[in-house]
């Protein structure tokens, strides 16, 4: 079992709907992320939060709104989603530290199915 | 651009043989080399990394080797089991403060194990 919980696992939703995807870790650290990975393929970086601010956001298009209410908390709000937004989303976090890289730890994703 | 070559992009192996995958990068700055396992339907898992004042790391049966001159690593899977059958990614950041926000993922490398 991971450490990094996401919620629901699977999401079917219309191109007109709301919905948003939940991310939670208890692990105490500063970092979060948003990635999207499509079939065979690596993840691809969306959003990043440090220290519950937005870092980096990759060009996302503004139908994905992250959101980062407290520090083991992240959500990624949708809407007016396209089909080839259809994908495994995945939410991963890692340590904040001022003298080398750290570990990132993903969640297993929701598989999202765009209508 | 920053670029993570990985090959092979499949490979078969027998039960208690030896798999390697190989990656070879080409940002000299890069400093932080992890490797993920993924399993269908579940997100990336840490596997192992390592760090370039090492030219190599062993946990269990799962060991990098770093060839720093060459800019070139290789996870190596010894007595390969059923259950690593995987997709595999190599990866690479470079440290800028504060976190290693992006990671250069490799294409991925399918690994079935045949019993």
């Amino acid at each position: 079992d991971t450490e990094v919980t996401q919620t629901p696992k699977h999401l079917v939703m219309g191109m007109t709907n709301k919905k948003s995807l939940k991310c939670e870790q208890h692990m105490g650290h500063r970092a979060m992320y948003w990635y999207k990975q499509k079939a065979k393929k690596p993840p691809e970086l969306m959003f990043v939060y440090s220290y519950e601010k937005l870092s980096i956001n990759e060009s996302v298009p503004s139908r994905f709104s992250p959101e980062c209410p407290n520090s083991s908390l992240l959500n990624l709000h949708l809407h007016a989603l396209q089909p080839e937004d259809s994908a495994l989303y995945l939410c991963a976090s890692s340590q904040e530290r001022q003298d080398s890289n750290q570990p990132q730890h993903f969640g297993d994703g929701t598989r999202l199915s765009i209508l | 651009q920053q670029q993570v070559k990985q090959s092979p992009q499949s490979l078969i192996v027998q039960k208690g043989g030896i798999s390697i995958i190989n990656c070879a990068y080409e940002n000299t700055a890069f400093d932080y080399f992890p490797w993920y396992q993924q399993f269908p339907g579940k997100g990336p898992a840490l596997l192992i990394a390592i760090r370039p004042d090492v030219s190599e790391k062993k946990e269990g049966r799962f060991t990098i080797s770093f060839n720093k001159s060459a800019k070139q690593f290789s996870l190596h899977i010894m007595d390969s089991q059923p259950g690593d059958s995987a997709t595999y990614f190599c990866a690479a950041s470079r440290f800028s403060g504060g976190s290693n926000y992006k990671l250069t993922f490799g294409k991925g490398t399918l690994l079935t194990v045949n019993p």
